[in-house]
């Protein structure tokens, strides 16, 4: 499979603890998106790489988060001192530039925290 | 952003046509209307964008009426497999952040055996 994959696809934590989420896009894509979904919701945009740059970040992102994604290649989704508000399925897309309208998600982490 | 309002769902049977309906009356002339479908504990996938002309692919056609301000996903056929949550999503392709989707709540459609 080809496609972007994400790790881990769910994870329970407990509050106040760290927790890391990895994406793998897909090969040649050089624009890689972290996205959020809570209940019931629409995906809600996080933030936006062009290869190893992070070029925006969402005001959603606050200081406990960090999203890296160095060589441009696979990136890391950090949040630290989880809160239950953080819980929410954590996706992940890809995409190619120049962008043609089409994003590609992965199936997404989905973060319980207790 | 320009937004969209979609019906929180809609019902269809199987192997007949959906029209999905989506208004847009603030849609500017740069934005784009695209369409993502979201399979139960999935990630949301691509389904099909246009700008002014109606556009078919292997999954749908879209609609979009003369004045732009609203548009219509068909799918031809419902399968079991098209229950979904289908959102239509407006992108201004000449907007600082062109690159960035807002999704709004979508439709949840059920398709009946």
């Amino acid at each position: 499979d080809t496609g972007v994959s994400q790790d881990p696809r769910h994870k329970i934590t407990k509050r106040g603890q760290n927790v890391t989420f990895r994406c793998d896009p897909i090969s040649e894509h050089n624009r890689l998106y972290w996205y959020r979904q809570t209940l019931g919701q629409g995906p809600e945009f996080l933030t936006y790489f062009q290869n190893e740059a992070q070029l925006e970040k969402s005001r959603l992102l606050s200081d406990r988060f960090s999203a890296e994604r160095p060589k441009g290649s696979f990136s890391t989704l950090e949040i630290q001192r989880t809160e239950q508000g953080d819980s929410a399925m954590y996706l992940c897309a890809s995409s190619l530039a120049p962008y043609t309208g089409e994003l590609f998600f992965g199936e997404g982490s989905r973060l319980t925290v207790l | 952003d320009a937004k969209t309002t979609q019906p929180n769902s809609m019902e269809s049977n199987e192997e007949e046509p959906v029209h999905l309906p989506c208004n847009h009356s603030t849609i500017s002339g740069t934005d784009y209307i695209h369409w993502y479908r979201q399979l139960p504990s999935q990630g949301p996938e691509y389904v099909i964008h246009g700008l002014t002309s109606n556009v078919n692919n292997r999954m749908a056609s879209l609609a979009i009426a003369e004045d732009r301000k609203s548009s219509t996903l068909i799918l031809h056929r419902a399968t079991l497999r098209d229950a979904a949550v289908y959102y239509c999503i407006l992108r201004d392709v000449n907007g600082g952040s062109n690159y960035k989707l807002t999704f709004g709540k979508g439709t949840l459609l059920t398709v009946n055996p």
